[in-house]
């Protein structure tokens, strides 16, 4: 079955960048989807089709898709940004979801 | 506006049958291109997809729980029912469903999530 990888946890300075990754075959070829999940609430959509984002969604999100890496890249950090990253495709009529990232900011 | 929510059993023994239903209101199940999934994860886990129905009736499932899962819509109730037969301990978690259009690969709105607990 198909996986997606991602590093357990991102540790980020205020006003600085974190980059998350997430690692699957061949999944530039697919579409990533990102999705943030802040402690006892449910996932909300931060970036689809790899690189866009849905309204409401700040621009220091942005993301990236090639090769077997999909990217998550918040610029800017806030401490409202710190919760856990959840990467996301299809493959053979299946969702798969990555293994989650808990992005800290210190 | 686009609502989804999750409701069912808290609690439930193991080897019973466990049925949960997602009322969704804002869309219609009957519009074309959109289908609604299940999505469960357990506490402190990571998320991990369950099933799928899409406009048009087709069903999807996870390989490694098609067996036990079953995936279904009244579309004049506005509802998504999921069943999940035999369960463990190892299946307490917070089940969520969520939407997505049929030639997209991204959930755009997701319920509130309820957790359910199997234990004796």
């Amino acid at each position: 079955s198909y996986e997606l990888t991602q590093p357990p946890s991102v540790s980020v300075s205020p006003g600085q960048t974190a980059s998350i990754t997430c690692s699957g075959d061949r999944l530039g070829d697919k579409y990533a989807s990102w999705y943030q999940q802040k402690a006892g609430q449910s996932p909300l959509l931060v970036i689809y089709q790899g690189y866009k984002r849905p309204s409401g969604i700040p621009e220091r999100f942005s993301g990236s898709n090639s090769g077997n890496t999909a990217t998550l890249t918040i610029r800017g950090t806030q401490a409202m940004d710190e919760a856990d990253y959840y990467c996301q495709t299809w493959d053979s009529n299946t969702a798969v979801f990555g293994t989650g990232t808990k992005v800290t900011v210190l | 506006q686009v609502a989804l929510k999750e409701s069912g059993p808290v609690l439930v023994k193991p080897t019973e049958t466990l049925t949960l239903t997602c009322a969704v209101s804002g869309f219609s199940l009957n519009n074309a291109g959109l289908g609604v999934s299940w999505i469960r994860q357990p506490p402190g886990k990571a998320l991990q997809w369950l099933a799928h129905i899409s406009s048009n009736d087709e069903r999807f499932h996870s390989t490694s729980l098609k067996s036990r899962v079953t995936i279904s819509k009244d579309t004049s109730k506005s509802q998504v029912v999921l069943t999940m037969t035999n369960m463990d301990p190892v299946d307490t978690a917070t089940y969520y469903c969520a939407r997505k259009g049929d030639s997209a690969a991204w959930y755009g709105y997701w319920g509130q999530g309820t957790l359910v607990t199997v234990s004796s």
